[in-house]
């Protein structure tokens, strides 16, 4: 079955305190993204990745890093996550032209 | 840049009426068009697309058709069901083709 995965699906942390949120995909799409989303602003793109060892900010990047070592895996890190990090992260991928995105089911992280 | 502007929710209709989500995009390029939907507590899915202007797309009795001379993506359904509540984006590809920019979301609650 075609899909993306995230995980976890929720997390509450501390300031400060390290995580990654990682993302996987089984459909060898080139193109993956994180998003976050927050009431009142919607989707709001976080980082891409064009491919392999390829990756660009988004419109939000500050506070995040990501890494595409395998075509597969786009891990989303938070090197000291502050209470505005608290959202609904999704991560996608697709292959680019007309075909749609597909979607993980989000996770949803609290910074206390 | 490329930007897409869709209605403001939330919006209330009792079952079996008409519901129309208007969407409009910035006219960079050639975009492809999708609608997206998002069922409380799940990731975002593929409901409809259209890959060229007057294409119709349409999937579970909803329907949208590529305008280019208003560029417009209206999302229309002649009879909605409470399983219709949920949140509704709408999307277009960027200039790269991989990129896609979604529209801040429309609250859709269909009430019996």
């Amino acid at each position: 079955e075609a899909q993306v995965t995230q995980n976890p699906r929720y997390l509450i942390t501390v300031t400060g305190k390290k995580l990654t949120v990682t993302c996987s995909q089984n459909m060898n799409h080139e193109y993956m993204s994180w998003y976050r989303q927050d009431p009142g602003l919607g989707l709001r793109q976080i980082y891409y990745s064009m491919n392999v060892e390829v990756t660009d900010k988004g419109d939000v990047p500050e506070g995040y890093k990501v890494s595409r070592k395998e075509k597969r895996n786009f891990p989303l890190i938070l090197e000291s996550p502050s209470p505005n990090q608290t959202s609904l992260y999704f991560c996608a991928s697709r292959t680019g032209g007309n075909t749609e995105a597909f979607f993980g089911q989000g996770t949803r992280l609290t910074v206390v | 840049g490329n930007s897409v502007t869709q209605m403001e929710g939330p919006v209330t209709l009792s079952e079996e009426a008409f519901l129309t989500i208007n969407c409009t995009y910035t006219a960079t390029g050639y975009p492809s068009l999708f609608w997206y939907v998002q069922y409380p507590g799940e990731g975002l899915q593929l409901l409809l697309k259209a890959t060229k202007a007057d294409d119709k797309g349409s999937n579970k009795g909803f329907e949208a058709t590529y305008r280019k001379e208003t560029t417009s993506f209206h999302l229309e359904k002649g009879s909605v069901q409470v399983s219709d509540s949920a949140v509704y984006f709408c999307a277009r590809s960027g200039a790269g083709s991989y990129q896609l920019t979604f529209g801040k979301g429309t609250k859709l609650s269909v009430i019996p």
